[in-house]
């Protein structure tokens, strides 16, 4: 089946460490995106892909980096730098940039700072 | 003020009732307008899409959009337990090269 999969579904990390979430969408979609999500707060882009090769930054991305090396993959890296990092983090992506009508999310990664 | 505002809720009605969940926002250049469920600890999934004004529905779900207002609506009609879940609103200026602007989305939960 056509989907978006995000791993791992949960994920603990010490201080200091980056961690990377892997997204893989196999919907042959151009644009793909990360957002984070925190209890009671709505999504916040933090970067954000329309073609291969070429990224750009969100509301939040300080502390986070990406890359879009193949077309069905956007891994998300959260760096030490992010302060706060414990958060949902969710996957997207659409046929072409921002076209809303055909967005898509993974089912999530749960990070938590121990 | 916020670009767009939604009531977290929670909202808790019974079995059968009819839900009425809102946004206003505050940018009138926004011509999008989709709705999203979200169940708890899962990735969000679209329910309707409208763009500009008037009515869009779907089922028991019905999307409407009220531009010199600056307000959206989507109303669950015959509302099941099955309809609990968190329900954002998103909305864009222009398709395929401006992000989305999400509200905080609304805690529902149906009671059988």
């Amino acid at each position: 089946d056509g989907g978006i999969t995000q791993s791992p579904k949960y994920l603990f990390r010490k201080e200091g460490q980056n961690v990377t979430l892997s997204c893989e969408q196999n919907l042959n979609h151009d644009a793909m995106y990360w957002y984070r999500q925190d209890p009671g707060q709505g999504l916040r882009l933090i970067y954000y892909s329309q073609i291969v090769n070429d990224f750009q930054k969100g509301d939040i991305a300080e502390g986070y980096s990406v890359s879009r090396e193949k077309k069905e993959s956007f891994p998300l890296t959260v760096t030490s730098a992010q302060k706060n990092p414990t958060a949902f983090y969710l996957c997207a992506s659409s046929r072409t940039g921002f076209s809303g009508n055909t967005i898509y999310f993974g089912e999530g990664s749960w990070l938590t700072v121990v | 003020q916020k670009e767009v505002e939604q009531d977290p809720g929670p909202l808790s009605v019974p079995e059968g009732a009819i839900v009425s969940l809102n946004c206003t926002y505050s940018n009138s250049a926004f011509q999008y307008f989709m709705w999203y469920r979200q169940y708890s600890r899962k990735g969000p999934e679209l329910l309707m899409y409208t763009y500009s004004s008037g009515n869009k529905e779907d089922g028991r779900f019905t999307a409407q959009v009220d531009k010199s207002s600056k307000y959206i609506s989507l109303f669950i009609r015959d509302s099941q337990p099955s309809d609990s879940a968190t329900y954002l609103c998103a909305m864009s200026r222009s398709l395929g090269n401006t992000p989305l602007v999400f509200g905080k989305g609304t805690r529902l939960s149906v009671i059988a």
